[in-house]
């Protein structure tokens, strides 16, 4: 299956700030996933992002807030913007498995918003 | 869209002894339905999946069951172990490629008491 490289793995950040988190894969992939990861809650997507157009996104997520690019088949990076404590959160990206369709996922950005 | 429920949210079996987590489904149209471990601080990992067309499937000590009529699945652990100690995530997606978005249960937090 794929392997993904994402970071930050962690960060502390100021509210009113922003940040950019990357996911890179070892293999070309249609589509990156987006996750938003609670504290002791489930993963909760937040948008889909395919090569060349533009992401989808999930109801209560909109693209002022999470900004995502996606120049090419094997990077992708969310923004997380004008940050505020509820933003504190595990961020996590995935893509599909090979040979199944499973996701695999990043090991995850753990954002703490102060 | 798509809503999945998980059961219990907590379980406690003692080492040896058998687990079972239910899940149910909203979307009729909901053909692929995996399973995620996630340990504490890890990313979640597929541990089995089932497709619409298939009963049920077994990998060593884990199984699935699919009530594609009912709309609930279920995961069976058998002799479980301290290491089974994870919680489990349950999912549920429609279409027919690893490119469609795959939605979450709520999870179950699994103790095995050695």
């Amino acid at each position: 299956s794929a392997v993904i490289s994402q970071k930050p793995s962690r960060d502390i950040c100021q509210r009113g700030t922003s940040l950019t988190i990357q996911c890179q894969v070892d293999s070309q992939v249609t589509m990156m996933f987006w996750y938003r990861q609670q504290p002791g809650q489930s993963l909760t997507l937040i948008a889909t992002a395919n090569q060349g157009s533009e992401a989808t996104y999930e109801s209560g997520f909109v693209i002022d807030k999470f900004p995502i690019s996606r120049p090419n088949l094997t990077f992708s990076t969310l923004t997380v913007s004008n940050m505020s404590p509820e933003d504190s959160s595990i961020y996590l990206c995935s893509v599909e498995g090979s040979g199944t369709y499973g996701y695999t996922f990043g090991s995850g950005t753990r954002l703490t918003v102060v | 869209g798509e809503n999945v429920e998980q059961h219990p949210s907590t379980l406690s079996v003692q080492e040896g002894d058998s687990a079972v987590i239910k899940c149910t489904y909203s979307d009729s149209a909901s053909n692929y339905f995996p399973w995620y471990k996630q340990e504490l601080g890890k990313r979640p990992q597929l541990i089995i999946d089932i497709r619409s067309n298939v009963g049920e499937k077994k990998d060593q000590r884990i199984a699935v069951t699919l009530n594609k009529t009912a709309k609930h699945f279920s995961l069976h652990i058998t002799e479980t172990q301290p290491e089974d100690s994870a919680v489990y995530f349950c999912a549920a997606s429609t279409g027919e490629t690893s490119y469609d978005k795959v939605i979450f249960g709520p999870g179950t937090s699994l103790s095995v008491i050695p």
